[in-house]
């Protein structure tokens, strides 16, 4: 199948700090592009919605200048969570639409610890 | 997005039973999606339904696409212990709706030796 991969797989931070987090498809060119935030024991939450050379479609109640998505390439989309507080940290993955556009492919994650 | 209903929440069983779970979900979705989850990974893709009644077998992985278009079974025979994980059920509407993935709650599966 479809490898999407992320980096960093774990990243702390301090409070107050920026961090950036990348998804890339390996295999394939993904125009579209997904990032999730899980909780523990919860299901995937969608935040936002990456088009290749366009602006991110957030979800309602996901802040735009918070957490900053850009698409600047078929294969890379990157998350940066600004201004990160201990309530951001979560699990983000990433995960970029199939040729076929029936399938989504996901990364592994990126586990974000804010201090 | 919407969420699905899920269930079960969790199962706890003995290697070499057979699992069933389901989804449903009060809209119609045009895909329907089964992942799994291991701790601190992302999710697997392990079978994709295209069509409302389609039966679709992956080894010892078996899935349903309701034919009402609103629900979906994932069942597995002889489970082995490297089966624990998370399952999540998803519904892709698709170009109407970006694309974008309506899933479920989760089942969390326990095998024990």
């Amino acid at each position: 199948g479809a490898v999407v991969s992320q980096h960093p797989s774990r990243v702390i931070c301090k409070s107050g700090t920026s961090v950036k987090i990348e998804c890339r498809s390996l295999d394939f060119q993904a125009t579209t592009m997904f990032w999730y935030r899980q909780f523990p024991k919860q299901s995937l939450m969608l935040m936002a919605t990456s088009n290749e050379g366009s602006k991110a479609t957030y979800e309602q109640g996901v802040e735009k200048d918070k957490f900053l998505i850009n698409h600047a390439s078929l294969t890379l989309s990157t998350l940066t969570v600004t201004s990160a507080h201990p309530e951001d940290s979560s699990f983000y993955i990433c995960s970029a639409l199939g040729r076929s556009t029936d399938t989504q492919y996901f990364g592994p994650g990126t586990r974000l610890t804010v201090l | 997005g919407q969420q699905l209903n899920q269930s079960p929440q969790s199962m706890f069983i003995q290697e070499g039973e057979d699992v069933s779970m389901n989804c449903t979900s009060s809209s119609i979705f045009n895909t329907w999606l089964w992942y799994k989850q291991d701790p601190g990974e992302g999710p697997v893709l392990l079978i994709a339904l295209y069509k409302a009644g389609e039966l679709t077998s992956n080894g010892r992985l078996t899935a349903q696409f309701g034919i009402t278009r609103k629900d979906s079974f994932l069942n597995i025979s002889a489970s082995i212990p490297s089966d624990v994980g998370i399952y999540f059920c998803a519904g892709l509407l698709g170009s109407n709706s970006g694309y974008a993935l309506n899933f479920g709650k989760g089942t969390s599966l326990l095998v024990t030796p």
